[in-house]
Parts: C-alpha cells; sequence; structure tokens
C-alpha cells in the first residue's frame, strides 16, 4: 500500500525556536495532506489542510503565522512550528487521502517536545 | 463536526466481545475505523462507504447505516493486542479531511 514517510519521529527543542516536520509520500503522489495534532489522551485534531500549489487551509482557533504548511511538491509537505512553545508540545501527524474507496494514509509521527 | 462516540472506555476479558458506537449529526460519505496503541500513529482497520454496508476481518467487523449516520464496530473474542484506542472517522464528502471521534479505550485483560 502506500507509504508517508513522516521526520522527524522525535523532537526536542528549547523554546522559541522552530521546528520543521516533513511528510513525503513514497510511492504515489499527494496533492492533498492533512495536518493533525494529538495532545494526550485526546482525539486527533485537524489543524490544516495542505495543497500542493495553493495555500493551506487552516481549521479555526489555529494560528496561521505559528504553524507555517508548504506543499512544495506532489510528494512533500512541511509543517514548521515557529516561536514554539512548552504549550505546543504534542504528536502531530500527516495523512494524505486515499483513493476513493481506500483508506487515508497517515504518516509515523512526530513527538515534538518544547523545554 | 466532530463525531460522537460510545462508550468512552471498556474493559474486557479476553475472549469476551465489544461494540463501539460512532454517530454524526452530519450526513456522512464515509467511515473510517482506526486503533492507535500508546505513542504510535493510528493504525487503519477498515472504511465503510454505502449505507448499510457491512465489512470484516478476522473477528473485527464493521456496519454502517447511512441514513442514521452511524457506524458500529464489532469486536468478538477479543485477543490482548485488541488493546488500543478506537477511533472513528468519518468523512463528508469523497476526498474529504477526515475528522476524528474522541476515542474509546479498550482494555483486553487475561
Amino acid at each position: 500500500g502506500a507509504v508517508v514517510s513522516q521526520h522527524p519521529s522525535r523532537v526536542i527543542c528549547k523554546s522559541g525556536t522552530s521546528v520543521k516536520i516533513e511528510c513525503r509520500s513514497l510511492d504515489f503522489q499527494a496533492t492533498t495532506m492533512f495536518w493533525y495534532r494529538q495532545f494526550p489522551k485526546q482525539s486527533l485534531m485537524l489543524m490544516a489542510t495542505s495543497n500542493e500549489g495553493s495555500k493551506a487551509t487552516y481549521e479555526q482557533g489555529v494560528e496561521k503565522d505559528k504553524f507555517l504548511i508548504n506543499h512544495a511538491s506532489l510528494t512533500l509537505s512541511t509543517l514548521t512550528v515557529t516561536s514554539a512553545h512548552p504549550e505546543d508540545s504534542s504528536f502531530y501527524i500527516c495523512s494524505a487521502p486515499g483513493d476513493r474507496d481506500g483508506e487515508a494514509f497517515f504518516g509515523q509521527g512526530t513527538r515534538l517536545t518544547v523545554v | 463536526q466532530q463525531p460522537v462516540q460510545s462508550p468512552q472506555a471498556v474493559i474486557l476479558r479476553e475472549g469476551e466481545d465489544a461494540v463501539i458506537n460512532c454517530s454524526s449529526s452530519k450526513a456522512l460519505y464515509s467511515v473510517h475505523w482506526y486503533r492507535q496503541k500508546h505513542g504510535e500513529a493510528p493504525v487503519f482497520l477498515m472504511i465503510l462507504l454505502k449505507g448499510g454496508e457491512q465489512k470484516g476481518h478476522d473477528k473485527i467487523s464493521a456496519s454502517f447505516n447511512e441514513k442514521k449516520q452511524q457506524s458500529s464496530l464489532y469486536l468478538t473474542a477479543s485477543q490482548l493486542s485488541y488493546s488500543g484506542t478506537y477511533f472513528c472517522g468519518t468523512e463528508r464528502t469523497s476526498y474529504d479531511k477526515v475528522i476524528f471521534g474522541p476515542g474509546t479505550s479498550l482494555s483486553v485483560i487475561p
């Protein structure tokens, strides 16, 4: 099946720095990528939708300037957490929609810890 | 709009059965089911597309009542490996974003 590779799997950064998370579709072209955030013991909450060649669409309450999303090519979407703070510590995961009758393909997730 | 899941949590002994329900207030195109183990990404279980559709593999199956906008996940003869948090995800149209329910924590004990 299709594979979405997400890196890094874990990252610890200092407060105030920026962190980039990459999601690559390895054997298919992903024109759309969904970015989710999951706090401990909570559900996956959609943050934004990235589309190749156009601006990302952000969900209500998600700061566009803080969570920069770029969909540079049909195989790469990135999420940059800018000026990270401890409250941004979370599990971030990307997902590409599958075929019409298929599953959504998830990356492995990134555990971000801001200290 | 986030779908509703019930129950929030369930504890089973090995071999027992469980049903997890998912409902939405909006018309749905599809329902996805995922299982997530602690610290890991969700693992796809199945997707249901048509009203009244039922699917299953091994001892895990699901149904989708399109008219009622409800889906149920059935786990029979539970195994220890079934432990985890189960999420339903709903799409309103094809190729749409998947909105996840709050999850159901399932613990299978010996």
